[in-house]
């Protein structure tokens, strides 16, 4: 398995502009997290899914944040409007449910101008 | 979930043994301890993982004391490139919502 595969690797966009970030987790694995990481806050799970389904999103910053997983093999997290605070780089992870060994992607680093 | 307490940096020199120590002292009964390992610009790591007394694998040896308040993540004989942050997780094994903290940023001399 490739691993997880995380997409764009950067992205620089406008103030006010929607971002998407995708993310493809390892086969067969049914938990999927989303990260921010930033300097100044570290490593924040944003939310988490297991078998599709959001089960905790408390770490969504605000309504302009938006996560789905239409398929198993599949998650996107948005941005909508974009702003320069919302920098920072943004992991995706995967793993079976239950195992706290996760796998981590290589990270999407957004710039906001 | 248990709150994690460790050390915000640490330094040493290659060829010495690293111990990271964590401190969770509201574990609970069901709660596994984890370590992750992050380099820079990547994502973290799994390193080890252990409930109670020793765990030992090719990478690091994972040290828990019987009343599992604590948990020390030894590195044999660290490099250059074990220069990492390291961060140490608490929770349960079928809730697994993930949670890092601040981690341990170490840095390895020549």
């Amino acid at each position: 398995d490739a691993g997880v595969i995380q997409s764009p690797r950067h992205e620089v966009t406008e103030m006010g502009q929607e971002v998407t970030l995708r993310c493809k987790p390892i086969s067969g694995h049914n938990s999927l997290f989303w990260y921010r990481q930033t300097m100044m806050r570290g490593l924040e799970l944003l939310i988490y899914f297991n078998n599709n389904v959001p089960i905790d999103d408390s770490g969504m910053p605000e309504d302009r944040f938006s996560a789905k997983m239409p398929n198993a093999s599949f998650s996107t997290l948005k941005i909508q409007p974009s702003e320069p605070r919302d920098s920072a780089v943004y992991f995706c992870a995967s793993t079976q449910q239950g195992n706290t060994e996760a796998f981590f992607g290589q990270g999407t680093r957004l710039t906001v101008v | 979930l248990a709150k994690t307490t460790q050390p915000i940096s640490m330094d040493s020199y290659e060829g010495q043994e690293v111990n990271i120590t964590c401190s969770h002292n509201n574990i609970a009964t069901n709660d596994y301890i984890t370590w992750y390992q992050q380099f820079p610009s990547q994502g973290p790591r799994f390193i080890i993982q252990g409930y109670k007394t020793k765990v030992t694998n090719e990478v690091a040896s994972l040290f828990i004391p019987a009343d599992r308040k604590s948990s020390t993540l030894s590195l044999p004989r660290v490099s250059l490139s074990d220069t990492a942050v390291y961060y140490c997780l608490v929770g349960e094994g079928g809730y697994n919502k993930l949670i890092f903290g601040a981690g341990t940023r170490l840095a390895v001399h020549p």
